[in-house]
């Protein structure tokens, strides 16, 4: 009874340097969702995908790109991270009664 | 487009006390509304939902009432304990968006004994 599960935990880089973030869902949704969380200002949708096969930008996609692996793994690959990327990441997924699961987090600071 | 409004936090209340939060919405089409609660260290899971006027979301005593034409989904409890002590986020979720969710800015409640 996973749900969503995002690795790492906990990562730290320096800038300009990459990094991808891992999602899987064992709940066999179609939609998926990555989010970030900054203080005061709620979580912004970074990127989703309806169906495998398919992405689409959110409110903040610049810096990042995702691959949409199969129907279970959805990642978030930083390029060149910068500090203003220092955030904690969500992945979601979402059921037929437009319910969001969500990860536990990945909490990301760039030096 | 579409945005939702909470009230700031903290909100600081000692065991007992009756919870009041505030939210207010704005969307073009017609929403289906959220309360999520974040524990400390962990990820959103949803506490209670509605999906269309005046039906009432409700679970493990919190409350929240649809209610369109004050554009609003409070979400309240009538006797709050210190384990309640989380962030309350309010969202909404508009038949045009995809299923994207629009969050507030969440709302810190901590509770004493």
């Amino acid at each position: 009874n996973a749900g969503v599960t995002q690795t790492p935990k906990f990562q730290v880089l320096k800038t300009g340097q990459s990094m991808t973030l891992q999602c899987a869902q064992d709940m066999n949704h179609n939609s998926m969702y990555w989010y970030r969380q900054d203080p005061g200002m709620g979580l912004r949708l970074i990127y989703y995908s309806a169906s495998e096969g398919t992405t689409d930008k959110g409110e903040v996609p610049n810096g990042y790109n995702v691959s949409r692996l199969n129907k279970r793994e959805f990642s978030l690959r930083l390029e060149s991270a910068a500090p203003s990327q220092t955030s904690v990441y969500f992945c979601a997924s979402i059921d037929q009664g437009k319910v969001q699961y969500f990860g536990a987090g990945t909490r990301l600071s760039v030096l | 487009g579409d945005s939702v409004t909470q009230m700031e936090g903290p909100v600081t209340l000692s065991e007992e006390a009756f919870l009041t939060i505030n939210c207010t919405y704005t969307a073009t089409g017609y929403p289906s509304l959220f309360w999520y609660v974040q524990y400390p260290g962990e990820g959103l899971q949803l506490l209670l939902k509605a999906t269309k006027a005046d039906d009432k979301g409700s679970n493990k005593g919190f409350e929240a009432t649809y209610r369109k034409e004050t554009t609003s989904f409070h979400l309240e409890k009538g006797s709050v304990q210190v384990s309640d002590s989380a962030v309350y986020f309010c969202a909404l979720s508009d038949w045009q968006s995809f299923q994207k969710l629009v969050f507030g800015t969440g709302t810190r409640l901590l509770v004493s004994p």
